[in-house]
């Protein structure tokens, strides 16, 4: 219950496709959904994040969509370009009366964007 | 600009001494702090959980004599990893809340040798 499954493990896209990355999670207590970008030695960069109040947000070129019934959400990098080539993590959590609880990562996904 | 930071960004240390991680919030308090793991090419794993003014809460199988965290103050969190030996190499990231997200420090490379 407390894990999240994240598809794929790899990615290749060309500059300027669009790149989506999965996740799916099993505890319906989770209401805190982040998206997170790592870069190698670095540490995670939030992204974007979203709160199953909406189904969908987005911030520039990267948009969340959530569906709260199948309990899945999924991170879209429209006009994909090489700098955006890293290691992509989902995450869920839960937050406790205002507190924020502890984030469970997806196993990541790392995408290459060739020139 | 950095949310969370955390010093040294890189460490070597000899197997059986001690090492200190410090973890500070820039500009802003968090009661809460939290300290993750993670091997190369994997994922993060949560150690433990940072509490200011009180003990911290780990994870199973995470020795709590082993990795010391102290929360003394409202910005600052610090992992001392004990008596280390070479599978303690890692890299070790905190993260605190602040307006409802977490925010991740720049992380902290262990080698022990």
């Amino acid at each position: 219950q407390q894990q999240v499954k994240q598809s794929p493990q790899s990615l290749i896209v060309q500059k300027g496709g669009i790149s989506i990355i999965n996740c799916a999670y099993e505890n319906t207590a989770f209401d805190y959904f982040p998206w997170y970008q790592q870069f190698p030695g670095k540490g995670p960069a939030l992204l974007i994040a979203i709160r199953p109040d909406v189904s969908e947000k987005k911030e520039g070129r990267f948009t969340i969509s959530f569906n709260k019934s199948a309990k899945q959400f999924s991170l879209h990098i429209m006009d994909s370009q090489p700098g955006d080539s890293a290691t992509y993590f989902c995450a869920a959590s839960r937050n406790y009366g205002g507190s924020q609880g502890n984030l469970i990562f997806g196993k990541g996904t790392k995408l290459s964007v060739k020139p | 600009g950095a949310v969370v930071s955390q010093h040294p960004s890189w460490v070597i240390c000899k197997s059986g001494t001690s090492v200190k991680i410090e973890c500070r919030s820039l500009d802003f308090q968090a009661t809460t702090m939290f300290w993750y793991r993670q091997f190369p090419k994997q994922s993060l794993m949560l150690m433990a959980t940072s509490n200011e003014g009180s003990k911290a809460t780990y994870e199973q199988g995470v020795e709590k004599d082993k990795f010391l965290i102290n929360h003394a103050s409202l910005t600052l969190s610090t992992l001392t990893v004990t008596s280390a030996h070479p599978e303690d190499s890692s890299f070790y990231i905190c993260s605190a809340p602040r307006w409802g997200e977490q925010y991740f420090g720049p992380g902290t490379r262990l080698t022990v040798t």
